[in-house]
């Protein structure tokens, strides 16, 4: 039962160009939503999250948007960097619990 | 402090040993999860502490594994009678519990390896 979804495993984005990263989610009892960056060998780090009762967070070149209707969320970035090159992972928190999609890994080029 | 750390970064193991990761918060973060993460998959959720108390446990988490965190600080995941099946990277995650929408803080994970 895979309740948060990232159906694209990779994107590639010239750099200085936008990058769009999209999540989407099953359950409406999720009460915030964040965005995680991964490296190779390193532990998820923290980008951005989303209150349920928000459509738009932004922090410097990152912007989360978030549609309750269709349950679905993208991470913008503006603009995009080499080193933005990684793999994103959403999450939805409910309860304790965060449940995280598969991923997408963003190849930013130089 | 210098954020959530693991050990060991690595473990390699036979089939039907037992095995013991541990993880050391952010001080002061009484909130610490487990996560198991596979190729190709986000990390999924194992089990959850407040301070000294397993509030959430996953139903993935069979019986051969079980997890402490005895005085609310460090925490060990032991498992036991390895299976290849149990070969990812355990991750562990620590929040301070302040506010609604708090951020987890992860370590850099110990990659398992069965044989």
């Amino acid at each position: 039962d895979q309740q948060v979804k990232q159906n694209s495993p990779s994107l590639s984005v010239q750099e200085g160009r936008i990058s769009i990263l999209n999540c989407d989610y099953t359950n409406s009892m999720f009460d915030y939503f964040l965005w995680y960056k991964k490296y190779p060998a390193e532990g998820p780090t923290f980008l951005i999250s989303i209150s349920s009762i928000k459509d738009k967070n932004e922090d410097g070149r990152f912007t989360v948007f978030l549609n309750k209707s269709a349950k679905h969320l993208s991470l913008h970035i503006v603009p995009s960097q080499p080193g933005d090159s990684a793999v994103y992972f959403c999450a939805a928190h409910r309860t304790y619990k965060y449940i995280f999609g598969t991923g997408t890994r963003l190849k930013v080029l130089a | 402090d210098t954020g959530v750390s693991q050990d060991p970064r690595h473990k390699i193991t036979k089939r039907g040993q037992n095995v013991t990761f541990r993880c050391d918060p952010i001080s002061e973060h009484n909130r610490l999860y487990w996560y198991r993460q596979t190729l190709g998959q986000g990390p999924e959720f194992l089990t959850y502490f407040q301070n000294e108390a397993q509030l959430e446990k996953s139903r993935l988490l069979s019986d051969r594994f079980s997890a402490e965190r005895p005085k609310g600080s460090f925490s060990t995941l032991e498992i036991q009678r390895t299976e290849q099946g149990d070969s990812a990277m355990y991750l562990c995650a620590s929040s301070s519990g302040q506010n609604p929408q708090e951020t987890q803080y992860f370590g850099p994970g110990t990659r398992l390896l069965v044989l």
